[in-house]
């Protein structure tokens, strides 16, 4: 499977400030996501990186609050923008290799914010 | 729309004891159902999936799972429990048949006592 690689694996932020986070896979891939995981909780999706055109957000996420972006078929950012407490969480990529196939993770980014 | 259903927020088992971590599903057409492993400070693992063919599906660790369409189950199980088998559990079903996008159950924490 795909090895991917998610940085930062931590942070500690201030209020108010705005973290990108990238994830870098090894091979090119179909599809490529980012979840949201709550203290102790569920994944959440946020939306679907699509290459080279605006990604598509699920209910609840907004692009002027979550900016993806993804130049190619092996990358792609998300942007935690304006952060509050309420935005402490895991952030994780993930990848489709073959439509049909398993989804396959990052290690994610652990964000607290101050 | 689809959804999964992890009944159990714990499940205690004896090590060298078979262990069970339930998931029930609920979709319109063909179920794509998948489960994952989760240890701490890491992203998920993918642990296998079931799409069509036998009800009995095998994967990663000596787990396996078992598809019921009659009572729409995909419960995952392992014949003898190890302790470091301790952690939590997701199960997950395909949001539709035309998208790779996932609908994770809340998760179950596995632990298993020496």
């Amino acid at each position: 499977s795909a090895v991917i690689s998610q940085k930062p694996s931590r942070d500690i932020c201030q209020r108010g400030t705005s973290l990108t986070i990238q994830c870098q896979v090894d091979s090119q891939v179909t599809m490529m996501f980012w979840y949201r995981q709550q203290p102790g909780q569920s994944l959440t999706l946020i939306a679907t990186a699509n290459q080279g055109s605006e990604a598509t957000y699920e209910s609840g996420f907004v692009i002027d609050k979550f900016p993806i972006s993804r130049p190619n078929l092996t990358f792609s950012t998300l942007t935690v923008s304006n952060m509050s407490p309420e935005d402490s969480s895991i952030y994780l990529c993930s990848v489709v290799t073959d439509r049909g196939g398993p989804q396959h993770f990052g290690d994610g980014t652990r964000l607290s914010i101050l | 729309a689809q959804s999964v259903a992890q009944p159990e927020d714990q499940v205690n088992v004896a090590e060298g004891n078979p262990l069970t971590v339930k998931c029930t599903y609920s979709v319109s057409g063909n179920p794509y159902l998948f489960w994952y492993v989760q240890y701490p400070n890491r992203g998920l693992q993918f642990l296998l999936k079931y799409i069509t063919g036998d009800n009995l599906v095998k994967g990663s660790y000596g787990f396996e799972a078992e598809f019921n369409k009659s009572q729409t189950s995909f419960h995952l199980k392992k014949p003898s429990a190890l302790v470091s088998d301790s952690t939590l559990y997701f199960c997950a079903v395909r949001d539709s048949q035309d998208t790779d996008k996932l609908i994770f159950g809340t998760g179950t924490r596995l632990q298993v006592f020496p």
